[in-house]
């Protein structure tokens, strides 16, 4: 029983690159969470996720990020330009229903712009 | 939308004392509290969590408060461990809201002095 599986674990980049992060959420689950971790820096909430809908993108940047989530397949955030400033920590949540009830992080995307 | 305010930002104990962290949050329709635990280059692993409709909840040497009059909730750890040394974050989750998904506070570093 697979938990929510990120790959890759590391991603390099140059600056003016696309950069795109998948997660598959744990079996069953259809609700799916983006965040964003800075070095020495909480989670920061970026979008929500149900199959193909995006619910809440509030915490995302407006130009260059998207997210998806298809019927058949991993959740995709794409980064499109990325810039220094993007290098971060991508962490993506799973549930089995809408928050309120217990979200399974996976591992994290290390993404490194240089 | 919700904020999450959490202190200290760092906690030096020593092992077998206790280590509380608190949080305070905003929104008052928030009703799920969940405490993670983040080590060195992993995951973010859940430890606890309390619903608005109870005071407090126990799991071995961990609790968590919740005061919803006040807005805010604590982690309490006894009888510390190193193991226990690790990035605290808490959360706060208003399924309801407009904005879904946790809000994290911005994470306590607990280290524990042998």
């Amino acid at each position: 029983n697979a938990g929510v599986m990120q790959n890759p674990r590391h991603l390099v980049r140059r600056r003016g690159q696309e950069a795109r992060l998948r997660c598959s959420p744990v079996k069953g689950h259809s609700h799916v969470y983006w965040y964003r971790q800075l070095p020495e820096e909480g989670l920061k909430f970026m979008v929500y996720l149900q199959k193909e809908n995006i619910i809440d993108e509030s915490g995302m940047p407006k130009e260059r990020f998207s997210a998806e989530f298809p019927k058949e397949g991993p959740s995709i955030l794409r980064i499109q330009q990325v810039v220094r400033g993007d290098s971060a920590a991508y962490f993506c949540a799973s549930s089995a229903d809408r928050v309120g009830t217990e979200a399974f992080f996976g591992q994290g995307t290390r993404l490194t712009v240089v | 939308g919700e904020n999450v305010e959490q202190h200290p930002s760092t906690l030096s104990v020593q092992e077998g004392d206790s280590a509380v962290i608190k949080c305070t949050y905003s929104d008052s329709a928030s009703n799920y509290f969940p405490w993670y635990k983040q080590e060195l280059g992993k995951r973010p692993q859940l430890i606890i969590d309390i619903r608005s409709n109870v005071g407090e909840k126990k799991d071995q040497r961990i609790a968590v408060t919740l005061n919803k009059t006040a807005k805010h909730f604590s982690l309490h750890i006894t009888e510390t461990q190193p193991e226990d040394s690790a990035v605290y974050f808490c959360a706060a989750s208003n399924p309801g809201g407009g904005a879904d998904g946790l809000t994290f506070g911005k994470g306590t570093h607990l280290i524990i002095q042998p």
